[in-house]
């Protein structure tokens, strides 16, 4: 089983929806980050949590939200969809004494129509 | 600031036609440099972690090396499977604590 998952793996919703995406891990680890990655933007963050209690922005959070269910579980929300927040999404993880070295989840494509 | 910049954008070789990835980065007190893998529409997978000038991390067909200024991946006899997207990726504490400064990528292709 995948240590990084997320849920969906591909969305479609219309402008204006509310979407949220997740992120579950079983590494154990207590850092957890959300990114998107547009062509020839590449990766930039969106947030991120180094524990169940802390968030943080990123560079890119204007838009969206997140939530810290568990230190396993880290949603990212869309409160209003608009068409340029289609991208591919991905959740990280990281933790222990490398912590900053970052496992990718396999993504969520999302289009907003 | 923080900069991480890879060259070339995309590399096309043929299989067995060995060559170099760049990554060139500018960060104040570099912690760790992160090389990863990217097949199209997944996750980066994470390959090597380097953290001080003269390092060296080999898996494979890979070969990832560290300067002060930069660090290269190596690629010896590539075959068609090596073909991905090769990301850069920085750590330098301080104001970026526990965050990852990346690099746009490059596009490898690898023609049998």
């Amino acid at each position: 089983d995948a240590d990084v998952t997320q849920t969906p793996r591909n969305r479609i919703t219309k402008t204006g929806k509310r979407i949220m995406l997740e992120c579950s891990q079983t590494k154990g680890h207590d850092r957890m980050y959300w990114y998107r990655q547009d062509p020839g933007l590449g990766l930039r963050l969106i947030y991120y949590s180094f524990d169940v209690k802390d968030i943080n922005k990123g560079e890119i959070s204007d838009g969206y939200s997140v939530s810290r269910q568990a230190q396993a579980k880290f949603s990212l929300s869309l409160e209003s969809a608009i068409p340029n927040q289609t991208a591919l999404y991905f959740c990280a993880t990281s933790g222990g004494t490398s912590f900053y070295e970052q496992y990718f989840g396999p993504g969520t494509r999302l289009t907003v129509t | 600031e923080d900069q991480v910049t890879q060259s070339p954008e995309a590399l096309r070789l043929q299989e067995g036609e060995s060559s170099s990835l760049n990554c060139s980065y500018t960060v104040s007190g570099l912690r760790g440099l992160f090389w990863y893998r990217q097949d199209p529409g997944k996750g980066p997978e994470f390959l090597f972690t380097l953290y001080s000038a003269g390092e060296e991390k080999e898996k494979e067909r890979l070969k990832a090396t560290l300067t002060k200024k930069e660090s290269f991946l190596h690629i010896t006899a590539p075959k068609p499977e090596d073909s991905a997207t090769y990301l850069c990726a920085v750590y330098a504490g301080g104001t970026s604590y526990g965050k990852l400064t990346f690099g746009q990528g490059t596009i490898l292709t690898v023609h049998p």
